[in-house]
């Protein structure tokens, strides 16, 4: 089945620091969201993305799927931004969304 | 619109004993899914239904079974619970599977820990 690896795996940022983190899939997609997994567990949808850019807020994605990545930018973190990001894909071929194994960030004060 | 919701919320069973966890959408998706996640990992799809009346294992099904009572409701059910079995579930749904319809929206999940 398709691969999904993120990176970093781990991220410590000062609040107001800018970030970037990776997404890196091993096939064609139809699907490739972004969500945000906050400290009391629950997931929600940050973009939408299988090709192009969007931005939301402080938040923006391009996903290149010619190339088979995807990357997340926040800008001027905030310690409400603290939290588990996770990359997921459904491959052309399938039905299932893969989750990568998550990028953990903390923004300290 | 309440999203997807699950219940209960957090649950302790024994090994054996049997349970069932449920899921309703109002978002009028034909297509629903439960995952599980474990410990500092993503979450894997354990079944889904396509839409109203079928069912498809997806990566992780030993041990569950699962009902699409109708559209909006997707049961998830342990018959024997064991150890292994302890973990965060997740339902999700979507419009549908294909191309721009398959964006998944998640519940806010059940905290099963079984002794």
């Amino acid at each position: 089945g398709i691969q999904v690896e993120q990176s970093p795996p781990d991220l410590i940022l000062q609040e107001g620091a800018n970030s970037t983190l990776r997404c890196n899939f091993s096939d064609s997609v139809n699907n490739l969201q972004w969500f945000h997994q906050n400290p009391w567990g629950q997931l929600i949808n940050l973009f939408y993305i299988p090709s192009g850019t969007k931005q939301n807020g402080r938040l923006s994605a391009t996903t290149v799927a010619t190339e088979r990545y995807s990357l997340l930018y926040i800008s001027s973190s905030q310690t409400t931004d603290s939290g588990v990001y996770f990359c997921a894909v459904v491959g052309n071929a399938g039905n299932m969304l893969t989750f990568g194994g998550g990028t953990r960030l903390m923004v300290k004060p | 619109n309440a999203g997807v919701t699950q219940t209960p919320k957090f649950q302790v069973l024994k090994t054996g004993q049997s349970m069932t966890l449920q899921c309703a959408q109002d978002m009028n998706h034909n297509s629903m899914y439960w995952y599980r996640q474990d410990p500092g990992m993503g979450l894997r799809l354990i079944y889904y239904s396509a839409s109203e009346g079928t069912t498809d294992k997806g990566e992780v099904p030993n041990g569950y079974n699962v009902s699409r009572l109708n559209k909006r409701e997707f049961s998830l059910r342990l018959e024997s619970a064991a150890p292994s079995q302890t973990s965060v579930y997740f339902c999700a749904s979507s419009e549908g599977l294909a191309g721009g319809l398959n964006e998944q929206f998640f519940g806010p999940g059940t905290r099963l820990t079984v002794l």
